[in-house]
């Protein structure tokens, strides 16, 4: 496998359960993120992080929790969460820092809570 | 802060149809500038991208040229397929991200629709 892989594609979940989303980057990058896009607004980046290290959250609600175990590997814990937070949550890798690479994305998990 | 705008959609057009998207940004610094595209059902591939002012990013028959006086990245196509129909997002990665390009701010996308 190449390039950046998301499981699963599609979740539905109610709003005590607790799951994980993951991503997987077989590109040898150093920095992996996940972004947010709901309907009708801008992608939002929630994490960054750089050599498995957390660098940015941005002001995201801790019912969302990131885990980055190595540089290959990102997951997205989820619970309690909340109706409005339904939405296809993306996973992007890069190689960081300056004079970095352009983001790869995967394709998506469509979550929708109920 | 830092933030991308661009033209709402949706955007129909016939086959063959010269295509612009206009984005506009406004950032501090020199950030880099990109246009990712969304078909659907699927994630974000990269469509082009300008690291500096006056560079032309090109692909598939797309091309944006980096404009700082003006501070935008228009998309235009001089002919577009019905295999262009996607969503396009304009998206800049700033310096003060310490250089990585993955830290992006987007646009709200364009839904692009071609007709035969």
């Amino acid at each position: 496998e190449t390039g950046v892989t998301q499981t699963p594609r599609h979740l539905v979940m109610g709003m005590t359960n607790k799951k994980s989303l993951k991503c997987e980057q077989h590109l040898g990058h150093n920095a992996m993120y996940w972004y947010k896009q709901s309907a009708k607004k801008p992608l939002e980046l929630m994490f960054v992080y750089n050599f498995k290290e957390q660098t940015e959250n941005n002001s995201v609600p801790s019912r969302f929790s990131p885990e980055c175990p190595n540089s290959s590997h990102l997951f997205l814990h989820l619970h309690t969460l909340q109706p409005e937070d339904s939405a296809l949550y993306l996973c992007a890798s890069s190689q960081g820092r300056q004079g970095g690479t352009e983001a790869f994305f995967g394709q998506g998990t469509r979550l929708t809570v109920v | 802060g830092d933030s991308v705008t661009q033209m709402e959609g949706p955007v129909t057009l016939s086959e063959e149809a010269f295509l612009t998207i206009n984005c506009t940004y406004t950032a501090t610094g020199y950030p880099s500038l990109f246009w990712y595209v969304q078909y659907p059902g699927e994630g974000l591939q990269l469509l082009l991208k300008a690291t500096k002012a006056d560079d032309k990013g090109s692909n598939k028959g797309f091309e944006a040229t980096y404009r700082k006086e003006t501070t935008s990245f228009h998309l235009e196509k001089g002919s577009v397929q019905v295999s262009d129909s996607a969503v396009y997002f304009c998206a800049l990665s700033s310096p003060n991200y310490g250089g990585s390009q993955g830290n992006l701010i987007f646009g709200k996308g364009t839904k692009l629709s071609v007709k035969p």
